[in-house]
């Protein structure tokens, strides 16, 4: 089983559309929760960590449920920048220090 | 913020050859760092943690003879891909942690073996 799992996709949508990725994480002692978004060809860079209580950036919002060991994010009013693949990734500090998990990436398209 | 350089950020080289990679933290310096490899459409894979001054630990499936690993100082680590074959065609990415460890990503360098 893997470590953390996505809906692979592709999502597409047009500009101003409302997307939700889910992910769920198989590890109850993970710690810390981000999604990541990464470009074609490039490394993937931090969107926003994911706090319990839910936290939003802008257009963008992001859920924890530990329970469900269950991670979303929800992008508002999108913008065809916004195109790329975006990654769920989990922290497990119970193990090696500053180790990521990553899941497999949700390819989004925002067409005009 | 933190900034993390790899170098080459692409290389094409020929099967049986060995091809080194940089990574730099410019300006922290890393408690440890990581080496990933992602194949098209897949997701990233972490092949071993490296921490200053000792043995890299290398994830199941992962060859150390293949994938030399040396990290010499708090600012560097290098991998190297001994005897490359095809299949070793990839972008390999490193990333450092700070003391806080938040996790810095390196552009990454694309491999094409031919």
């Amino acid at each position: 089983r893997k470590e953390v799992e996505q809906d692979p996709g592709p999502f597409n949508v047009p500009e101003g559309a409302t997307v939700a990725f889910n992910c769920t994480y198989s590890n109850s002692a993970s710690q810390s929760f981000f999604w990541y978004r990464q470009d074609c060809r490039k490394e993937p860079k931090l969107l926003m960590s994911v706090y319990s209580s839910g936290n939003e950036d802008g257009r963008f919002t992001a859920q924890l449920n530990r329970a469900s060991q269950y991670i979303s994010l929800l992008i508002r009013d999108s913008k065809l920048s916004d195109s790329a693949t975006y990654l769920c990734v989990v922290n497990d500090r119970g193990s090696t220090l500053g180790r990521l998990y990553f899941g497999r990436g949700t390819q989004l398209t925002v067409w005009p | 913020g933190a900034v993390v350089s790899q170098h080459p950020s692409r290389v094409i080289c020929k099967s049986g050859t060995s091809v080194k990679i940089e990574c730099r933290s410019l300006d922290f310096q890393a408690t440890t760092m990581f080496w990933y490899r992602q194949f098209p459409k897949q997701s990233l894979m972490l092949m071993a943690t490296s921490n200053e001054g000792s043995k890299a630990t290398y994830e199941q499936g992962v060859e150390k003879d293949k994938f030399l690993i040396n990290h010499a100082s708090l600012t560097l680590s290098t991998l190297t891909v001994t005897s490359a074959h095809p299949e070793d065609s990839s972008f390999y990415i490193c990333s450092a942690t700070d003391r806080d460890y938040e996790q810095y990503f390196g552009p990454g360098t694309r491999l094409t073996v031919t």
